[in-house]
């Protein structure tokens, strides 16, 4: 079984500075995908970014970029200048690829995370 | 807008009653994912289809079931309706072709938010 585990139910910081979200998972399969996605109050789910684990590389998208450090099964998320807007629920997901993916992707908690002015 | 539609956005209902829920993927997605989002429980996988065939079983009650029709529509059923049931149920598509990969975009609705009184 896979499983996500987010530490931080609430993070609250200023605008402008750089937060960083925790994350970390357990699976017994070699290959898989790693996502940070976002809830605003709409709660429409938003994809902010992926991570394919054979990668190397830590994925970046704009302001958003990840720290994956494999062997700790460790995958954070680094938001730089944060914003009002985001201002949401981030959930730390895990999609094994044994199969295609076809168990979908396995959540975190998740962590609220405030943005004040 | 993330192409994927779910309709109604809320229901409200009795203890007893049944419901069904409907998503349409977006344009040339085959795999449709259910997930149920409650505030004790977090995110769940529900189940999958992939081009009207159920692909996988996640956390799915025996009173709920799911099917995919010809035209790549869902329908998500729950019968026998429990307070518990209250919660937001999401629709998540991809392009699902198996073997390749390629389920690790998930592309979520706007939910069904279901209040069972």
């Amino acid at each position: 079984a896979q499983t996500v585990t987010q530490s931080q139910p609430e993070m609250s910081v200023q605008e402008a500075e750089t937060v960083t979200l925790s994350c970390t998972y357990d699976t017994s399969e070699n290959n898989y995908y790693l996502f940070w996605y976002k809830q605003p109050p709409s709660r429409q789910m938003i994809l902010v970014i992926r991570q394919e684990a054979y990668k190397q590389q830590n994925a970046t998208e704009n302001r958003f970029s990840v720290n994956f450090q494999k062997a700790a099964k460790s995958f954070s998320l680094k938001i730089s200048d944060s914003q009002l807007g985001d201002t949401a629920m981030y959930f730390c997901a895990l999609m094994g690829m044994t199969g295609g993916g076809a168990d979908g992707l396995t959540f975190g908690k998740g962590t609220h995370l405030i943005i004040q002015p | 807008d993330s192409g994927v539609t779910q309709t109604p956005k809320h229901l409200i209902t009795a203890t007893g009653q049944r419901v069904t829920l409907r998503c349409s993927p977006r344009s040339g997605d085959l795999s449709v994912y259910w997930y149920q989002q409650s505030l004790d429980q977090g995110l769940q996988f529900l189940i999958q289809y992939y081009n009207g065939e159920e692909r996988a079983k996640g956390n799915i009650l025996e009173r709920f079931s799911a099917q995919q029709f010809p035209d790549l529509h869902s329908e998500l059923n729950l019968s026998s309706l429990e307070l518990g049931d209250s919660a937001l149920y999401f629709c998540a598509s991809s392009v699902g072709v198996p073997g390749q990969g390629s389920n690790e975009k998930l592309f979520f609705g706007s939910g069904t938010q279901l209040s069972v009184l």
